[in-house]
């Protein structure tokens, strides 16, 4: 069975700082991996996505993620952060062909942002 | 603006009522899920429909039914609610075979007392 690991349940990061939030995926085909973001009382919004191809995907918001297969990780990474980066971060791993049968999330990582 | 329409948006039952949450998506997805969000424990798949006319159990179907109405509509209903039913609620929809990733709704907060 698919399942997703977000390791960091909640991260402290200052203004300005760099932020590289975790994501190990466990998956038995080639994955489909996802990172969303989540403003408080709000729906989840993709950042950036991976199918094939490059390792370094690029999303909005400024953020990227590497996906590196011996390691089973897709990591989401943002040189500079915002304080409107603060927010929850959610990874996910489909199947190959469109997650016909749903996304897996991860449990998610809290992103706290200080002055 | 196309997207995911969710209603209600809050609700708080009784325990032992029913009621029904609605989704509808107008980007003529085939895939739609329905999802809950719960406290440190990310969003657990209730039921899908991969298409108009199918539905299938997720991880945490026990409680729950749905209805995919047609293409637009996909529907959740919670015949007896119980408290353990507490939770935010997202709709999703997914076109199969483009790798888009999926589009959520902004969710129902349901509380059962």
């Amino acid at each position: 069975a698919q399942s997703v690991t977000q390791p960091d349940i909640h991260i402290t990061v200052s203004e300005g700082a760099s932020l590289e939030l975790r994501c190990n995926y466990s998956y038995g085909a080639t994955p489909y991996l996802f990172w969303y973001v989540q403003s408080p009382g709000q729906g989840l919004q993709l950042l950036l996505k991976y199918f094939s191809g490059d390792t370094l995907v690029q999303g909005i918001k400024g953020f990227e993620a590497e996906f590196k297969r011996s390691q089973s990780s897709f990591n989401l990474r943002k040189p500079s952060v915002h304080w409107s980066d603060a927010a929850e971060y959610f990874c996910a791993v489909g199947e190959k062909g469109g997650g016909a049968d749903g996304l897996t999330f991860g449990k998610g990582t809290h992103l706290i942002i200080q002055p | 603006n196309a997207g995911v329409t969710q209603t209600p948006k809050f609700q708080v039952l009784k325990t032992g009522q029913s009621m029904t949450l609605q989704c509808a998506q107008d980007m003529n997805h085939n895939s739609m899920y329905w999802y809950r969000q719960d406290p440190g424990m990310g969003l657990r798949l209730i039921y899908y429909s991969a298409s108009e006319g199918t539905t299938d159990k997720g991880e945490v179907p026990n409680g729950y039914n749905v209805s995919r109405l047609n293409k637009r509509e996909f529907s959740l209903r919670l015949e007896s609610a119980a408290p353990s039913q507490t939770s935010v609620y997202f709709c999703a929809s997914s076109a199969i075979g483009t790798p888009n990733g999926y589009t959520f709704g902004s969710g129902t907060r349901l509380t059962v007392v």
